[in-house]
């Protein structure tokens, strides 16, 4: 799976949007964009997830380059539940496979 | 269920015991994994059981450590002789074939060796 590079650590104010990048210059063709994040004491929880095209559910939005080499997750209106670790990983999304999560960036949701 | 089911939530045993750790995936998922994670640690694959299919065992740090799926549904991971620096939260999640939705974790065993 590619490696990604995430910051170690974003703050945001409450109520404003949280734009987390993450590169991922060596990702392959058949290689998806996944986020995950983790609220303390608690399992990781999948987000959303996308092969070339922007994608949006309701939880957040995800804005991929037409190069693929870089991402986006966007918390439109971030509250102080999102404070958690977001994971960015890269992996095909078939095949029997394990996640590899790397350092994340730590959310902190300001009031 | 409605989630990844883990028990126990918390175990603490004393170095030297064995222990068993107990997942109950999501009904019909497929995959099932074992992660766990030290304080302040990311997360760290132990091991990975798809339907008949051979597990991938190379996350396992040491013969210490084995996992059973009964049935294609639940997991045991057994540590062996526990040592302090097994202390971590075990975290278990389950995917069904089309893995492109994403895994569901459960909440996880705190183990603590004293």
């Amino acid at each position: 799976d590619a490696k990604t590079t995430q910051p170690t650590s974003m703050d945001c104010a409450e109520g404003r949007a949280a734009n987390l990048p993450c590169n991922h210059s060596t990702i392959s063709g058949n290689e998806y964009v996944y986020w995950y994040r983790q609220i303390h004491s608690q399992g990781p929880q999948y987000i959303i997830h996308g092969l070339k095209n922007n994608e949006t559910n309701e939880m957040a939005s995800l804005i991929i380059t037409e190069d693929r080499k870089s991402s986006t997750l966007i918390l439109p209106h971030a509250t102080l539940r999102d404070t958690a670790v977001y994971y960015c990983i890269v992996r095909v999304a078939e095949g029997a496979q394990k996640l590899v999560f790397g350092q994340g960036t730590r959310l902190t949701i300001n009031p | 269920g409605a989630g990844v089911s883990q028990s126990p939530s918390n175990k603490v045993t004393e170095k030297g015991k064995d222990v068993e750790l107990r997942c109950d995936p999501i009904s019909g998922h497929t995959a099932l994994y074992w992660y766990r994670q030290s304080l302040g640690q990311g997360l760290e694959f132990l091991i990975y059981f798809q339907g008949n299919s051979a597990p991938d065992k190379s996350g396992l740090p040491s013969d210490r450590f084995s996992a059973e799926r009964t049935g294609g549904s639940v997991s045991t991971l057994t540590i062996q002789r526990t040592q302090q620096e097994d202390s971590a939260v075990y975290l278990c999640a389950s995917s069904a074939r089309d893995r492109a939705r994403g895994y569901t974790f459960g909440s996880g065993t705190r183990l603590t060796v004293v």
